[in-house]
């Protein structure tokens, strides 16, 4: 599979639960970028990380949210107490050098709190 | 701070015309710029990479054209189908970090049979 893995493509949460969205990206990519897309909304920037390093999270809520690119495994993003504002559709990229070769983006996942 | 803007926001066509989508950027110090396509409820497929030092870049049907030094792309369309109906979204990526991408709003493209 040469794309970027997301899962779970829709999550549902009640509110004040955790919600946990993984990203694998493509073979061979070490960077990897979270953006969130909300309701009639463009895509915004959120955290930039590297295997076991974040890089820029200057887009990240300063509370609830967290990301890590851990050295073995996916990237999470992790959302703690969500609220309803947290419903999103939440995108990951993968890029092999920085973006010289442009990003490849997954499928997203699809948070609704409820 | 980076700001994209994307016109028309939507647009209506016919099948087999050819159409023009305009997107600025209001920082000139741009990394590349990159043409997405978003289907509904789904992710983003790349169409066309510019990188800064390039002026246009081709691909099937697709052209895309990058005047940095005043800020504005377009992408170009030629003999529409309706299975190109989508929302086309282009994003920046800054000089100084190249590794955040600013996103325009999106022109949403309906092509009618």
């Amino acid at each position: 599979n040469a794309g970027v893995m997301q899962n779970p493509r829709h999550l549902v949460r009640r509110r004040g639960q955790e919600a946990r969205l993984r990203c694998s990206p493509v073979k061979g990519h070490s960077h990897v970028y979270w953006y969130r897309q909300l309701p009639e909304e463009g895509l915004k920037f959120m955290v930039y990380l590297q295997k076991e390093n974040i890089i820029d999270e200057s887009g990240m809520p300063k509370e609830r949210f967290s990301a890590e690119f851990p050295k073995e495994g996916p990237s999470i993003l992790r959302i703690q107490q969500v609220v309803r504002g947290d419903s999103a559709a939440y995108f990951c990229a993968s890029s092999p050098l920085r973006t010289y070769y442009g990003y490849t983006f997954g499928s997203g996942t699809r948070l609704t709190v409820v | 701070k980076q700001e994209v803007t994307q016109i028309p926001a939507a647009l209506s066509v016919p099948e087999g015309e050819n159409l023009v989508l305009n997107c600025s950027f209001t920082d000139s110090a741009i990394y590349n710029l990159q043409w997405f396509r978003q289907d509904p409820g789904k992710g983003l497929t790349s169409l066309l990479l510019i990188q800064s030092s390039q002026r246009e870049q081709t691909s099937g049907r697709l052209n895309a054209s990058l005047d940095k030094s005043s800020g504005r792309s377009t992408l170009y369309i030629a003999a529409s189908q309706p299975g190109d109906s989508a929302t086309y979204l282009c994003a920046v990526a800054e000089e100084t970090s190249g590794s955040r991408l600013t996103f325009g709003e999106g022109t949403q493209l309906t092509v009618n049979p």
